[in-house]
């Protein structure tokens, strides 16, 4: 069955510090998105991309946050300089006929 | 704006046992609804799909069924094992590729 890979499964990082975490989304999937859980609640949504630009973002998504596609394979978020309410599951996913397909998660911690 | 709840919060029962989890929400023009497992500090695995077209949808012993016009789903397992054990989230995207909204989840222990 496909899957929505993650990479790295944990990080951890000084604050202030960039972040890159990775997804390699369904091959054939159009739609990606980013989702956050800070533990103990909601899975809360990020931003949403489609066509090489983002279609909807969520007010936690702000300057400090961005998105890429670099190739035709790998989609990424970066936060640019992490805080230490940063810390969250962050959860890549992708949309086709059968609904969404979430990623395992990369699990962020600043410290 | 979609709200997303679920009821209850937690719920534990012994093996063997056939029990509901709901889900009801606020914005009735859903596109689908989704059922997703989470095991602790794991990833989201997709348990049931269900367009707005439909009325439930069945995987093995799960059964998840749909009124779109009450806000409402629920979640059906039967005979319940303790590998059930893991929290149950209920997804709602408004549109066919929008963003997902989700409840904060029912935490099910299934006791041996």
């Amino acid at each position: 069955e496909p899957e929505v890979t993650q990479t790295p499964s944990h990080q951890v990082t000084q604050m202030g510090q960039e972040v890159i975490l990775r997804c390699v989304p369904i091959s054939n999937h159009l739609y990606f998105y980013w989702y956050r859980q800070i533990l103990g609640q909601k899975v809360e949504f990020l931003v949403s991309f489609y066509n090489n630009e983002i279609s909807e973002k969520s007010e936690i998504f702000d300057d400090q946050f961005s998105v890429e596609r670099p190739d035709g394979s790998n989609f990424t978020l970066k936060i640019r300089s992490t805080k230490l309410e940063d810390s969250a599951m962050y959860f890549c996913a992708s949309r086709g006929q059968v609904g969404y397909t979430f990623g395992s998660g990369t699990r962020l911690t600043v410290v | 704006k979609q709200e997303v709840t679920q009821i209850p919060a937690a719920l534990s029962v012994p093996e063997g046992e056939n029990l509901v989890l709901n889900c009801s929400f606020t914005d009735s023009a859903i596109y689908n609804l989704q059922w997703f497992r989470q095991d602790p500090g794991k990833g989201l695995t997709s348990l049931l799909l269900i367009q707005s077209s439909q009325r439930e949808q069945t995987s093995g012993r799960l059964n998840a069924s749909l009124d779109k016009s009450s806000g409402r789903s629920t979640l059906y397992i039967a005979a319940s094992q303790p590998g059930d054990s893991a929290t149950y989230l209920c997804a709602v995207p408004l549109g066919g590729y929008q963003k997902v909204t989700f409840g904060i989840g029912t935490k099910l222990q299934v006791i041996p």
